[in-house]
């Protein structure tokens, strides 16, 4: 059965960074993106963007150009996502999910989340 | 960017009802919408696939439907385990969009 199997809960000072792990499972990590959406205030989901793990292609949304960083280890069927110089408004949870170009398998599958709080 | 409107933003019901849900597209994004219910505490668990289709698992009496740049989900004969958060979501272009979501409580 698919899995996406996320690391855990993460407390960091304001200006450090955080780097967080999706490690996938029950299916061909190379044939499905990645995507990473955040979740703030307990309502409102953010697509961040995603990687392609057979290519290490990317796509971001604008908002978080310079903020996620999305690499792969397809060793180890892992998808890692960094964020730096880290403030309160990165205080949320944030997802990992797959998807497919055709659409039928989008978001289908969904990590636990990794709760990040920002705070001296 | 595709804004995805979303209303109500939170509905008071009663089990038994038939809910709907709905989003507006800013502009065309075709069949490539999803909806996504959440509980408190869990991950989004997709409902509705490319606008009309049902996700595995998913119980009968939710449906999805489109009505030109607007999209719905309805919930028909509202059980107790249906109260949660909904999100719509679009794909067709990038970024990908998610409406604000909407809060199902119960009377």
């Amino acid at each position: 059965q698919v899995k996406l199997l996320q690391s855990g809960a993460a407390l960091v000072k304001p200006g450090a960074s955080v780097k967080m792990s999706c490690k996938a499972s029950g299916y061909t990590f190379t044939d499905y993106w990645v995507s990473w959406v955040k979740q703030s205030h307990g309502k409102s989901l953010e697509w961040i963007g995603e990687i392609y793990p057979n290519s290490g292609a990317t796509n971001f949304n604008e908002k978080f150009k310079g903020k996620a960083t999305l690499t792969v280890d397809k060793s180890t069927s892992t998808a890692y996502m960094e964020l730096s110089r880290l403030t309160s408004e990165d205080s949320a949870i944030y997802y990992c999910t797959r998807s497919d170009t055709m659409g039928t398998h989008y978001f289908d599958y969904w990590g636990q989340g990794v709760m990040v709080t920002v705070s001296s | 960017d595709i804004q995805m409107t979303q209303s109500p933003s939170s509905m008071s019901v009663s089990l038994g009802d038939t809910v709907t849900i709905t989003c507006r597209a800013s502009q065309d994004v075709g069949i490539y919408v999803n909806w996504f219910q959440q509980k408190p505490g869990k991950s989004p668990r997709r409902m509705i696939y490319r606008a009309t289709n049902l996700a595995d698992g998913v119980p009968s009496r939710f449906s999805g439907s489109r009505s030109g740049s607007d999209y719905s989900l309805t919930i028909s004969s509202l059980e107790s385990e249906d109260v949660a958060d909904y999100h719509c979501l679009q794909y067709d272009e990038y970024p990908n969009t998610f409406g604000a979501g909407t809060k199902l409580e119960l009377k």
